[in-house]
């Protein structure tokens, strides 16, 4: 079935070192792939989004590149900021439409210290 | 404003004491789904619904149930509570066939059961 495993956390950085979060997913067909980020006592907001392979997500400084040949959509930022520190959710829509359409990982903590 | 709304944000309840708690959205969305979310477990989706009078189990369905009489409405039932339904709870929905968007997440449900 489809899944998604991302890298483990917690992961603890200094402020303006670069981050990369790995995800890899398994899925039939060719999902749509999701960053999603739970800032500290809050729910779940989209960060960015990718529907088909080559696609580059980005916001907030934050990008992830749909890479089919390897199944990965791994997140990255140039500069990290104490404000990102949080939960880092990755996700995928399944492109078929019967049963259950959305599977995540496990979620990454993220620290940013000054 | 498009939300996903959830209540009540925070239940403290004892154990067998029947308790619900709400979703509505305002997207018009077809699917509509509950997570639970534990520390270092992630999201665990406990039922899911592709549309009204359409629901299906999740990955941890056991002790709670739900409806989807409306498509706005998806309410979670916890009919007899027990400790290890201590959990924070999140609500999803998105639209359907044929589409790659995201899932709109409320603001949680914290319920601690004693």
């Amino acid at each position: 079935g489809d899944s998604v495993t991302q890298m483990e956390g917690p992961v603890t950085l200094s402020e303006e070192a670069f981050l990369t979060i790995n995800c890899t997913y398994t899925a039939t067909g060719y999902p749509s792939l999701f960053w999603y980020v739970q800032y500290p006592g809050e729910g779940l907001q989209l960060l960015l989004k990718a529907t088909k392979a080559d696609d580059k997500g980005s916001n907030k400084g934050f990008e992830a590149t749909y890479r089919k040949e390897t199944t990965s959509f791994h997140l990255e930022k140039g500069s990290v900021q104490v404000s990102d520190s949080a939960v880092y959710f990755c996700a995928l829509r399944s492109p078929l439409n019967t049963g259950n359409q959305f599977y995540f990982g496990t979620g990454t903590s993220l620290t940013v210290i000054p | 404003e498009a939300q996903v709304t959830q209540n009540p944000r925070y239940l403290i309840t004892v154990t067998g004491k029947k308790l619900t708690v709400t979703c509505s959205q305002n997207m018009n969305h077809e699917y509509m789904s509950w997570y639970r979310q534990d520390p270092g477990l992630g999201l665990r989706q406990i039922y899911y619904s592709m549309n009204v009078e359409v629901t299906d189990k999740g990955d941890v369905p056991e002790g709670y149930k739900v409806s989807r009489k409306e498509k706005r409405n998806f309410p979670l039932i916890l009919e007899s509570p027990s400790p290890n339904q201590t959990s924070l709870y999140f609500c999803a929905s998105s639209f359907t066939v044929g589409d790659t968007g995201e899932l709109f997440f409320g603001e949680g449900s914290r319920l601690t059961v004693l």
